[in-house]
């Protein structure tokens, strides 16, 4: 299985900030590598795929980036509406698999 | 626009089968593989498996001895058996499409998701 490693675990950051969230593979995955954010309650919903492609609708406030084994997903100006959880996940390989969520809180 | 509903028993006792079933609408459920994902309350996200309208299968090793996934074509609906649960199957279940674009592949939409309780 591939192992995905995001970090950190957690943040506290301020409406307006730049916020970066990391997702490292345990072997290369190319770009096949998904972001998604989960609110409280609600299911998960997909940012950005093949690692750097926004999804229709997604605010260009987020982004993606990398490729092989490390990933970023920033989010450039932190909104009210930001605050969430936030999961990579590989689809290179079955089994598919998440890494372990960054829950992005306000400071 | 494509819309997944997960149904079944919000309660099932240890040591017996839990059943759920994921109706899709808007769309037809040809031609993608359809996974089930569950979150366990504050944890993250575990694939369970998918199943491709032809019935190939693939289930997460760690899982696969307790699992059977099947479809519905004439009623756009997918299912999951999960034998043998214990109180550590408790979660939240998810159904989602697979989508593959090119060299693209991500999970979306997701179902609203139902929580299953394992308890006597």
């Amino acid at each position: 299985d591939i192992q995905m490693t995001q970090s950190p675990s957690s943040l506290s950051a301020s409406v307006g900030d730049r916020v970066t969230i990391t997702c490292r593979a345990s072997q290369s995955i190319s770009s096949y590598l998904n972001w998604y954010q989960q609110k409280p309650g609600k299911a998960p919903k997909l940012l950005i795929y093949a690692a750097s492609s926004l999804q229709s609708g997604v605010p260009s406030n987020f982004s993606g980036s990398g490729s092989g084994t490390d990933f970023t997903l920033t989010i450039i100006s932190l909104q009210p509406e930001d605050f969430a959880t936030y999961y990579c996940q590989q689809t290179y390989s079955t089994p598919r698999t998440f890494g372990g969520g960054t829950k992005v809180e306000i400071k | 626009q494509v819309q997944l509903q997960e149904s079944g028993p919000g309660l099932v006792k240890p040591s017996e089968t839990l059943s759920l079933t994921c109706t899709v609408s808007g769309g037809s459920i040809s031609s993608y593989y359809w996974s089930w994902i569950r979150q366990p309350a504050g944890k993250g996200l575990e694939w369970i498996g998918r199943i491709y309208t032809s019935e190939t299968t693939n289930y997460n090793p760690s899982l696969k001895s307790r699992v059977t996934m099947a479809v519905d074509t004439s009623k756009n609906q997918f299912s999951l058996k999960l034998s043998s649960v214990t109180a550590a199957d408790t979660a939240v279940y998810y159904c989602a499409r697979e989508v593959t674009r090119g060299s693209a592949r991500w999970f979306d939409p997701w179902g609203q998701g139902t929580l299953v309780t394992v308890s006597s």
